[in-house]
């Protein structure tokens, strides 16, 4: 059974420009998150969709957004980029029912920021 | 709101050592699941274990062993006779029970685990 993968997995872009960043869950996944990895504020919580609709949002501006297709596939857009969102993203899915709370991680898109 | 603390930023033994990571959590809700993850290099975070606030029985699995004591909020990881496999950066993690699910894991800052040959 395939992971969750996530592309691009190494990206640079510059201040000002945004990004698309891609996941696709384990199949028959239906719930997908998304979490922001940096050295100084660690791993915190950006949303979780589930059924194409966004459950759940963590604190971050509005510059960061998401979105999730029939499919399940996710992809999280930042625009206007700041230096402080070199990060890597992780993206991870989860199956309904029984195990529901056992995040599967992807091995993330490192974004740098210059 | 909820945290969770592992005070121990960096711990580096020698193979074959014990070594135990401390997790400690702070929350409001009566119900909720505790994790423990593991990121090595490559970067993907890697499950261990999920345990429910309401199952206080400890667990073992081969040299992994986890004991979770709710009176103090803690949820401790041993790994018994390391290996240079088990380096890697260790993260606890909490979600609430109820929401569905929908919650995102409130991470620690996660334990750097050095182990030496």
């Amino acid at each position: 059974k395939a992971g969750v993968t996530q592309t691009p997995r190494y990206l640079i872009k510059t201040r000002g420009q945004q990004v698309t960043l891609s996941c696709s869950p384990i199949s028959g996944h239906r719930s997908v998150s998304w979490y922001q990895q940096t050295p100084g504020q660690g791993l915190q919580f950006l949303f979780e969709y589930f059924s194409e609709t966004q459950r759940n949002k963590g604190n971050f501006p509005g510059r960061f957004s998401g979105r999730q297709f029939s499919n399940s596939r996710s992809e999280m857009n930042v625009s206007t980029l700041e230096l402080g969102d070199s990060a890597l993203y992780l993206c991870a899915s989860r199956p309904d029912g029984a195990g529901a709370n056992v995040l599967t991680f992807g091995a993330g898109s490192r974004l740098t920021v210059l | 709101a909820q945290k969770v603390t592992q005070a121990q930023t960096e711990i580096s033994v020698v193979e074959k050592e014990d070594v135990t990571l401390d997790c400690v959590y702070e929350t409001r809700d009566t119900t909720y699941y505790l994790f423990w993850y593991k990121q090595p290099p490559s970067g993907e975070l890697v499950f261990l274990i999920r345990r429910n606030s309401f199952d206080e029985q400890n667990e073992i699995s081969g040299r992994y062993s986890w004991n979770f004591q709710k009176s103090t909020s803690s949820f401790n990881f041993t790994i018994t006779a390391s290996q240079v496999v088990d380096s890697a950066v260790y993260f606890c993690a909490l979600r609430p029970y109820s929401g569905g699910g929908a919650d995102g894991l409130t991470f620690g800052k996660g334990t750097h685990l050095i182990i030496q040959p």
